[in-house]
């Protein structure tokens, strides 16, 4: 999920539908990638994290999967719910310093 | 656990004025807090990186005179806008990262959203 100048690519699913939201990051150097959850009006919430030694880690009903060739991330997200609806942003980071941040996928969940 | 505040979660002020905004990490002590801001839908841009005790580090294009950061305690850290003008409203975003841990994950406070008239 990158933006593309103020407008927030959006990925719309049916509520029991699989998600997956995709991150192209910058930097071959980086070697812990978050994503977090961000909601209206609030602060990212973290939802999992990978470092770069891994190329899959799962957690609940969300699952990362990281392709350092390409210098791919994405996000799955199983089943679907009207909760996950929200904007999802990637980060990186390299040896601690500051986080990157993508720039985010708005999913919407169609009840 | 890793729970951090912003005060005041959102704020309306007159052009020319200072605003101050509170980050506090409430169980936990932060080595290093990070502030950022966001516009309307777009992603979080790293202002400045606060350590405990030391001047803050700015980014390039973010005026240090204009956004203070005092960084006090490892628990709390302000900015501080001065003389605020309209085009500084926007949601903005502390984090903090626990110095206990040693991995990079920053928690991030609720934001505040500042309204310049």
């Amino acid at each position: 999920g990158e933006s593309v100048g103020l407008h927030l690519p959006t990925l719309s699913v049916q509520e029991g539908d699989n998600s997956i939201i995709n991150c192209a990051y910058s930097n071959s150097a980086s070697d812990y990638f978050i994503w977090y959850k961000q909601e209206s009006g609030k602060g990212p919430q973290f939802i999992i994290d990978i470092r770069s030694n891994m190329d899959k880690r799962q957690g609940q009903r969300v699952t990362v999967l990281l392709n350092k060739t390409v210098k791919h991330l994405s996000l799955q997200i199983a089943a679907t719910q009207p909760g996950d609806s929200a904007v999802y942003f990637c980060a990186e980071t390299s040896a601690g310093n500051m986080l990157t941040f993508g720039g985010g996928t708005r999913l919407m969940v169609k009840p | 656990g890793a729970v951090v505040s912003q005060h005041p979660s959102w704020v309306i002020c007159k052009s020319g004025t200072s605003v101050k905004i509170e980050c506090r990490s409430l169980d936990f002590q932060a080595t290093t807090m990070f502030w950022y801001r966001q516009f309307p839908k777009q992603s979080l841009m790293l202002m400045a990186t606060s350590n405990e005790g030391s001047k803050a580090t700015y980014e390039q294009g973010v005026e240090k005179d204009k956004f203070l950061i005092n960084h006090a305690s490892l628990t709390l850290s302000t900015l501080t806008v001065t003389s605020a003008h309209p085009e500084d409203s926007s949601f903005y975003i502390c984090s903090a990262r626990d110095r206990r841990l040693a991995n990079y994950e920053q928690y991030f406070g609720p934001g505040t959203r500042l309204t310049v008239t």
